[in-house]
């Protein structure tokens, strides 16, 4: 079945350390997403890429950075410039040349804690 | 910049009745969305609405748009416990601006 997997679903990181959250699709999207969501809070765009080698920054991009040499993979790497990285983040994807009612298609997220 | 705009942020409701959610946005979409998200868990989706004057309907939940006043709600009929989840709305242009959503709780 075609989907969006996130990996992992929790992660711990240590002050001062960048980790990198994985996303993949196998739905042959052009588009994917990063949302962050802080409790209680709707989700914020962190980076967006509509094509492979190409991505743009969202509204929080800072303490951010991502990559998209694939066009099935988006990785989004939390580095040490982010202060507050403690949040679920969602990462989504889209058909971008031939759209659907279907819309954006979500991961299960992951979970980072900062200890 | 599009601004998204839910409420309520909260709302306790009893089982058997009627409740709507109300979602402004500030400039003109391509499509507007409603998800539902269970604690913990990724976004569900329920419906996109394309044009205006749209209006769907899955089981309890009917959501409508209006282009034209920038609205669009999520109408529930005779509530039940299963419902109790947080909404969002989104709309889309470039990208996609989520509201800040409604936590809903059905009361037994």
């Amino acid at each position: 079945d075609g989907g969006i997997t996130q990996s992992p679903k929790y992660l711990f990181r240590k002050e001062g350390q960048n980790v990198t959250l994985s996303c993949e699709q196998n739905l042959n999207h052009d588009a994917m997403y990063w949302y962050r969501q802080d409790p209680g809070q709707g989700l914020r765009l962190i980076y967006y890429s509509q094509i492979v080698n190409d991505f743009q920054k969202g509204d929080i991009a800072e303490g951010y950075s991502v990559s998209r040499e694939k066009k099935e993979s988006f990785p989004l790497t939390v580095t040490s410039a982010q202060k507050n990285p403690t949040a679920f983040y969602l990462c989504a994807s889209r058909e971008v040349m031939i759209p659907t009612v279907d819309g954006y298609t979500f991961g299960s997220g992951t979970r980072l804690t900062v200890v | 910049e599009l601004k998204v705009e839910q409420n309520p942020l909260f709302l306790s409701m009893q089982e058997g009745k009627n409740y709507t959610i109300y979602c402004n946005y500030s400039t003109t979409s391509d499509r507007l969305y409603w998800y539902r998200q269970d604690p913990g868990k990724s976004l569900e989706s329920l419906f996109v609405l394309l044009s205006n004057g749209a209006v769907k309907q899955e089981g309890r939940l009917m959501a409508s748009l209006d282009t034209k006043a920038r609205l669009s709600t999520l109408h529930i009929t005779a509530a039940v416990h299963d419902l109790s989840a947080t909404y969002f709305c989104a709309v889309a242009r470039a990208k996609l601006t989520f509201g800040t959503g409604t936590r809903l709780t059905i009361i037994p």
